[in-house]
């Protein structure tokens, strides 16, 4: 079975670019989740989505951070502009919205901005 | 907000030394989930304790959930260099993790 998948896996790009971070989540899941992490600040929740609707962005670091699930198998997570402060591994994770459910990670994008 | 503090950040052990992570809730817990994280890798689930009291071992790890479900811990007996990587704990309420504990083991 796929588990979550995220793209690109790595990307480096110039202050100023916007950047798009892409996740398939496991199909069934209906909650869906992003993370920063990074060395100083950890493992970070961005937001999360159930049923495709945004639950709680509080962890949305500002308005330069945007993210959209427009169905139940494809979220985005977009940067713009971006600054080098964002450099860090993005994680995308799903799980099935009960509780005692296993949260399933992607591999990450690491992101680059110089 | 559930706030779930884990200590310490990080730990460097001898081979064979045991080792042990903590975490800490400011509130009860419903159910807590251990994850582990390799380096240059991503979460990955251990286990999950749910009962008050309950505890769970796995090869040479030993989970706890403490009997107000408000403080957990992982207790890793004689290391080795395939333990190395960061363990993180989550509350269930926001699934947030936080710095969880970074454990090096030197060979």
């Amino acid at each position: 079975d796929a588990g979550v998948i995220q793209s690109p896996r790595h990307e480096v790009t110039e202050m100023g670019q916007e950047v798009t971070l892409r996740c398939k989540p496991i199909s069934g899941h209906n909650s869906l989740f992003w993370y920063r992490q990074t060395m100083m600040r950890g493992l970070e929740l961005l937001i999360y989505f159930n049923n495709n609707v945004p639950i709680d962005d509080s962890g949305m670091p500002e308005d330069r951070f945007s993210a959209k699930m427009p169905n139940a198998s494809f979220s985005t997570l977009k940067i713009q502009p971006s600054e080098p402060r964002d450099s860090a591994v993005y994680f995308c994770a799903s799980k099935i919205d009960s509780s005692g459910n296993t949260i399933y990670f992607g591999e990450g994008s690491w992101l680059t901005v110089v | 907000g559930q706030q779930v503090m884990q200590i310490p950040q990080y730990q460097h052990v001898q081979e064979g030394e045991d080792f042990t992570t903590y975490c800490n809730s400011s509130t009860t817990l419903s159910n807590i989930q251990w994850y582990k994280q390799r380096p240059g890798g991503h979460p990955v689930f251990l286990i999950q304790l749910v009962k008050s009291g309950e505890v769970k071992k796995q090869k040479r790890l030993t989970f706890q959930f403490g009997e107000a479900k408000k403080n957990s811990s992982l207790h890793i007996t004689a290391t080795q260099t395939t333990d190395v990587g960061t363990y993180f704990c989550t509350g269930y309420q926001k699934v947030t993790f936080g710095t969880g504990t970074k454990l090096q083991v030197i060979p």
